[in-house]
Formats: C-alpha cells, structure tokens, sequence
C-alpha cells in the first residue's frame, strides 16, 4: 500500500541551527501538508501546497519556516533558525486530487524535532 | 470556519467493555469527518471516515462511529475494548469542496484512552 515517508526520524539540533525535514507524499498525490504536534498537544496544521505554491499557511508558519518541492519525489519543511519552542512532531501530509480517496489525508511517522 | 470538540481528555474503560469517545464538529458547510488514532511515539493512523453516503461508517479494528447531523456529533464507538485498543484518539473535520483535493484537517484536542484489566 502506497504511503507517506518522512526522514529522518528523530532531529536532535541547537537553537538557532537550519534543520530539513523530508517528506515523500504518495506518488500521485498533489495537495501537500505539514501539520505538528507539541508533545501532548493537539495536531495543528501548519501549511498546504499546491501546484508549487502555498495554498494556505497558518499564524505558526511565520519567515521562519519555508517549503519547497525542489523535484518530483520530495516535499520539504524548512525551519531556518530553530527556536526552543519548535521542538514537536512534524507530520507531513498528503492527498489526491481526485478518486475515491478524495478527501483524505495520509500522513507519515512523522519527525521528531528536539531542539537544545 | 470548522472546528472539533473532543469531550474528556482521558477516559478509561475496563477491558471488554464498551468504548464511547466524544466529538461534536462545527462546520459551515457539510464536512468530511475522521478519526484518527496515535499509538505512543508513533504517526497518525486513519481509523475511520465519512465523507458521503451511510451516516453509520465502520473503520478498523472493530470501531465505527455515526455521523449525526442534527446533534453535529461524530462519536467513535467500539462494543468490547481491548487492551491494544489503548492510545490517543483525534476527531478530526475537514471541509467538503465540490471538486478537487484539497483539505485542510482540523483536528481536536485527543483522547486518550486508557484500558484497564
């Protein structure tokens, strides 16, 4: 069964450090996602893209965070200067455009981002 | 706007008995609504959804939950828990557009579901 891939697993980083996190949606998907999860908090939705571009963001994607689609395969968060508090689970997401899945997100393991 | 409300944080249940987990959504439009669950230190797994259709959807491991209009509720049901059941469940609600994929997913606040033997 088709699914969602994140890498790495586990980032353990310094405050103020870039950290890459990797997705790889399901291959013929096009919507994108990027939702985190603070330990014991809720699933917050951090962004959708779109035909390489940002369909929405929410307040927590400040200049901060970026993403990109640099090829076919692989849908990235970007967080420039990690902060303390963006310490979380980061789930990456994806959907299809059409068919009987419509409507439904698949998400990977997620990455865990320990900031120090 | 839409918006999920999971009543209890934490609920227990003896093994064998049955489980009832809380949502009530708020959606201006008709929504798709999910559940997804979160075994510890692991990702989000869709349980089950409704999008069109049956208001009464089955979804793994013996869970199926109803979806209500009138009550705007989506509560997830299983007759006899297990005690693999335990982990953290999320109601989740998503808007229904006439066309395309997009969805953006707003999820509660999760339950945590504790099994007792």
């Amino acid at each position: 069964e088709p699914e969602v891939t994140q890498t790495p697993s586990h980032q353990v980083t310094q405050m103020g450090q870039e950290v890459i996190l990797r997705c790889v949606p399901i291959s013929n998907h096009l919507y994108f996602y990027w939702y985190r999860q603070i330990l014991g908090q809720k699933v917050e939705f951090l962004v959708s893209f779109y035909n390489n571009e940002i369909s929405e963001k929410s307040e927590i994607f400040d200049d901060q965070f970026s993403v990109e689609r640099p090829d076919g395969s692989n849908f990235t968060l970007k967080i420039r200067s990690t902060k303390l508090e963006d310490s979380a689970m980061y789930f990456c997401a994806s959907s299809a455009r059409s068919g009987p899945n419509t409507g439904e997100l698949f998400f990977g393991e997620g990455s865990r981002l320990t900031v120090l | 706007a839409q918006s999920v409300t999971q009543l209890g944080s934490h609920v227990s249940v003896s093994e064998g008995a049955l489980v009832l987990l809380r949502c009530n959504y708020s959606s201006s439009v008709p929504p798709y609504l999910f559940w997804y669950v979160q075994y510890p230190n692991q990702g989000l797994q869709l349980l089950l959804k409704y999008t069109t259709g049956a208001t009464l959807v089955k979804g793994i491991n013996g869970f199926e939950a109803e979806f209500k209009k009138s009550e705007t509720s989506f509560h997830l049901t299983k007759p006899s828990a297990h005690m693999s059941d335990a982990a953290e469940y999320f109601c989740a609600v998503s808007l229904r557009i006439s066309s395309g994929g997009y969805q953006k997913v707003t999820f509660g606040t999760g339950t945590k579901l504790q099994v007792i033997p």
